[in-house]
């Protein structure tokens, strides 16, 4: 079965500083990747994701994740963060299930708390 | 295009009721699925629905149960609650399996 590991449950960084969300994955085959955002009280926005093709992706609000086979990864990434980018973060795996339909699952999310 | 919505928004029951929740997809999305989040627990996976068949299930009691109608839309239905059936449940529709799905703002049922 597929899962997702995000490794850091909570990330604090400055306004205007880099950022680099971790996720791992684990699925036999090639995964359909994603990142989603979600508000407080609100629901999950989709970032970015991957399907096939160039291993690095680019998504909304100036984000980019790239898909790394080797490793096993999906790192979320943005160069200079905004204090309206605080928010949950969650990677999740589609990838086919028993019903021979994709569904997806996801990783237990990293906060991300942004600083003056 | 209209998001995904769903009602209602905000909902407290008491232990032992049923409750009934409801999702439109968006405009031409035929497939919707379920997904509760909880503190613990996390983004689970419900179940999916596909021109008015189920076509995926997660790992819930059959106290979960859902149905599709002709118009796509959705509604998830959790007889017998219990305090943990807590959560903010999310609904997600996307135009065809392999997809992206796109997600509703949610509904959070209360149990007291």
């Amino acid at each position: 079965a597929q899962s997702v590991t995000q490794p850091d449950i909570h990330i604090t960084v400055s306004e205007g500083a880099s950022l680099e969300l971790r996720c791992n994955y684990s699925y036999g085959a090639t995964p359909y990747l994603f990142w989603y955002v979600q508000s407080p009280g609100q629901g999950l926005q989709l970032l970015l994701k991957y399907f096939s093709g160039d291993t690095l992706v680019q998504g909304i609000k100036g984000f980019e994740a790239e898909f790394k086979r080797s490793q096993s990864s999906f790192n979320l990434r943005k160069p200079s963060v905004h204090w309206s980018d605080a928010a949950e973060y969650f990677c999740a795996v589609g990838a086919q299930s028993n019903f021979g339909n994709e569904k997806l699952t996801f990783g237990t999310g990293t906060r991300l708390t942004i600083i003056p | 295009k209209a998001g995904v919505t769903q009602t209602p928004r905000y909902l407290i029951k008491t232990r032992g009721q049923q409750v009934t929740l409801s999702c439109s997809p968006i405009s031409g999305h035929r497939s919707v699925s379920w997904y509760q989040q909880t503190p613990g627990q996390g983004l689970q996976f419900l179940f999916e629905y596909f021109s008015e068949t189920q076509r995926n299930k997660g790992n819930f009691p059959g106290r979960f149960s859902g149905r599709q109608f002709s118009n796509s839309r959705s509604e998830m239905n959790v007889s017998t609650l219990e305090l943990g059936d807590s959560a903010l449940y999310l609904c997600a529709s996307r135009l065809a399996i392999q997809e992206t799905q796109y997600f509703g703002p949610g509904t959070r049922l209360l149990v007291l």
